[in-house]
């Protein structure tokens, strides 16, 4: 079965970077790209960008351009996000999904606080 | 960017009721629109893409429709496990947009 599983809770303080992980299972990791969503503490849903997994193509959501980089790890099956300059309003549980159009499997979340 | 605009917000209903979900997008997406369902402190679920294809294993008292920037949510007879928030997203192009969310509450 389709698996995805992120890493655990984060706290940082502002300014700081942040990285998390994605590990796919389940199914052959370079046929699908991943896209990362996040939702800050009772708010919506926001789309932050897609990575190809293939050709490591990247498409970012303007509003954090520069600020964000996508990778991903062919080897380990593992997508990542680092997250850098973070400020308060960062503070949000952080999504893996599978896809670029539609988002048909998601990873548990990981809880990234900013806070001094 | 393009926006999703949700309607209601919020909605209170009892177990078998029909609940209908409106979502509008400020340009055409022809049918690139697709629903998800979130539970308090869960993942979102995918339950409907392009427009009105159900998922696979998403029950059939779900359906979706609409073109262009009008799409509905339609749960014919609700359940006491529907009652959750439910987005909608396009696909049209990017950066993706959500629908602010309609929570589903239980009267």
């Amino acid at each position: 079965q389709v698996q995805l599983v992120q890493s655990g809770v984060e706290v940082k303080k502002p300014g700081a970077s942040v990285k998390v992980s994605c590990k796919a299972s389940g199914y052959t990791f370079t046929r699908h790209g991943i896209s990362w969503v996040r939702q800050a503490p009772g708010q919506g849903l926001e789309w932050m960008g897609w990575i190809s997994v293939y050709n490591g193509k990247t498409n970012y959501a303007q509003k954090i351009q520069g600020r964000v980089t996508m990778t991903t790890d062919t080897s380990t099956s593992t997508a990542y996000m680092e997250l850098r300059s973070l400020r308060s309003d960062d503070t949000a549980v952080y999504y893996c999904a599978r896809g670029f159009a539609d988002f048909d499997y998601w990873g548990q979340g990981t809880l990234v606080t900013v806070s001094s | 960017d393009i926006q999703m605009t949700q309607s209601p917000s919020s909605l209170s209903a009892f177990v078998g009721d029909r609940v209908t979900i409106t979502c509008r997008a400020s340009q055409s997406i022809i049918n690139y629109l697709n629903w998800y369902q979130q539970k308090p402190g869960k993942a979102p679920k995918l339950l409907i893409d392009a427009a009105s294809s159900l998922q696979s294993g998403v029950p059939s008292r779900f359906s979706g429709s609409g073109s262009g920037t009008d799409f509905t949510l339609t749960i014919s007879s609700l359940q006491p496990e529907d009652f959750a928030t439910y987005y909608c997203q396009q696909s049209y192009n990017t950066p993706r947009t959500f629908g602010q969310g309609t929570k589903v509450e239980i009267k």
